[in-house]
């Protein structure tokens, strides 16, 4: 079975520019998590989607940050401008729930980006 | 705010012995455990769950659960230099999120 798939694996480019990213999560799950990781701050939790509905974007830094989810295949990650302080890398995870989540969150490969 | 805390290591141990990490978290209310994997420059890997009190195996790995006593922890017995890396404690408090702890680095000596 297909893992969570991500997109660019790595991204490199120059502050001010528009970023985007993407996930396709496992089939069949209905929630979608995305995170970012540093050194200095850990996994951190942006925003995460429950059947395609945005629940919780406390977690996302500014306004320069926005997340979508057209359907249950999909979502992006937009940074717009982007800054050398949101290099880092950014995983996408889904997991399938019900109700009060038992499930585990399975993580995709990553998006390493690095803004120049 | 609802935590979880993991002490960051490094924690040193010799191949073929056991490694011990250890998670606190802060709400009783929490309903699910999850230890992860993280090797450098990858990304997160699931390796146990744990529902209710007690001691659940998996191979090498038994995932310990003390609700009242708020911790959980994970044990490596006969540890291998593939199971360097930095290991993850995840916590559900009752909603969709899981919380994470900072990871504890693990370095197994040959």
């Amino acid at each position: 079975d297909a893992g969570v798939i991500q997109s660019p694996r790595h991204e490199v480019t120059e502050m001010g520019q528009e970023v985007t990213l993407r996930c396709k999560p496992i089939s069949g799950h209905n929630s979608l998590f995305w995170y970012r990781q540093t050194m200095m701050r850990g996994l951190e939790l942006l925003i995460y989607f429950n059947n395609n509905v945005p629940i919780d974007d406390s977690g996302m830094p500014e306004d320069r940050f926005s997340a979508k989810m057209p359907n249950a295949s999909f979502s992006t990650l937009k940074i717009q401008p982007s800054e050398p302080r949101d290099s880092a890398v950014y995983f996408c995870a889904s997991s399938s729930t019900t109700g009060v989540s038992n499930q585990p969150q399975h993580f995709g490969d990553g998006t390493r980006l690095s803004i120049l | 705010q609802k935590e979880v805390e993991q002490n960051s290591g490094p924690l040193s141990v010799p191949e073929g012995a056991i490694a011990s990490l250890n998670c606190t978290y802060s709400d009783r209310v929490s309903q699910s455990f999850f230890w992860y994997r993280q090797y450098s420059g990858k990304s997160p890997e699931l390796i146990m769950s744990i529902y209710s009190n007690g001691d659940k195996e998996d191979g090498r790995f038994t995932a310990q659960l003390n609700k009242a006593s708020q911790y959980v922890s994970l044990l490596i017995r006969d540890s291998q230099p593939s199971d360097s890396a930095t290991y993850l404690c995840a916590v559900n408090f009752g909603n969709e999120k899981l919380t994470f702890g900072t990871g504890t680095r693990l370095t197994i000596i040959p």
